[in-house]
């Protein structure tokens, strides 16, 4: 049973560039999480997704940033014209359709770099 | 708003000896805590939760952890350690009555566990 996967692991852009990081669930998992983990902090609670809908986005950013978990594929963080604060490792994780409490499964993460 | 404190962001420990995380929260309401591992390059892992009943909570690898509620404290202990817990550990804090019931996870800064020979 593969775990969450996540990708690219590593990602590149350009000050203005959009990023777009992935994330596949585990499977049989209908949750998604995604959090920000900055340089000498802990994760951040970004958004809290199931398939087609956002429950809690209260740790979104208001502009440039946005996520989507559709009925068939992976779920996608999106950033447009990012800029060098955006630099940081995003992490998604997964819960089971009826998520116990602390249930969360962690990928491996994405570590996004802004020149 | 809920926030947890790791007072020490290294503990360099010799094998074989304990070692005690440390780690306090704030929250105005009653709370769900957890403690998670991450090796490097992966994705974090539970080690254990506290929800609610036993103060003293069992985890895997042989880690407990101790809920003091006067305190805040929920404190991640093994009498134990070996090279392979090196690693970096997260105290994390939920609330039972928001968003995702309990799901919603702040996490505090880490601790770097270094495990010497």
């Amino acid at each position: 049973n593969a775990g969450v996967m996540q990708n690219p692991r590593h990602l590149v852009r350009r000050r203005g560039q959009e990023a777009r990081l992935r994330c596949s669930p585990m499977k049989g998992h209908s949750h998604v999480y995604w959090y920000r983990q900055l340089p000498e902090e802990g994760l951040k609670f970004m958004v809290y997704l199931q398939k087609e809908n956002i429950i809690d986005e209260s740790g979104m950013p208001k502009e440039r940033f946005s996520a989507e978990f559709p009925k068939e594929g992976p779920s996608i963080l999106r950033i447009q014209q990012v800029v060098r604060g955006d630099s940081a490792a995003y992490f998604c994780a997964s819960s089971p359709k009826s998520p116990g409490v602390g249930e969360q499964y962690f990928g491996p993460g994405t570590r996004l770099t802004v020149t | 708003a809920q926030s947890v404190t790791q007072l020490d962001s290294q503990v360099p420990v010799f094998e074989e000896a304990p070692v005690e995380l440390r780690c306090n929260y704030s929250s105005s309401v009653s709370v769900y805590l957890f403690w998670y591992v991450q090796y490097p390059n992966q994705g974090l892992q539970l080690l254990l939760k506290y929800l609610s009943g036993s103060t003293l909570v069992k985890g895997i690898n042989g880690f407990e952890a101790e809920f003091n509620k006067s305190q805040t404290s929920f404190h991640l202990r093994k009498p134990s350690v070996h090279i392979s817990d090196t690693a970096e550990y997260f105290c994390a804090v939920s609330d039972p009555s928001g968003a995702g019931g309990g799901n919603k996870l702040t996490f505090g800064t880490g601790t770097q566990l270094k495990v010497e020979l």
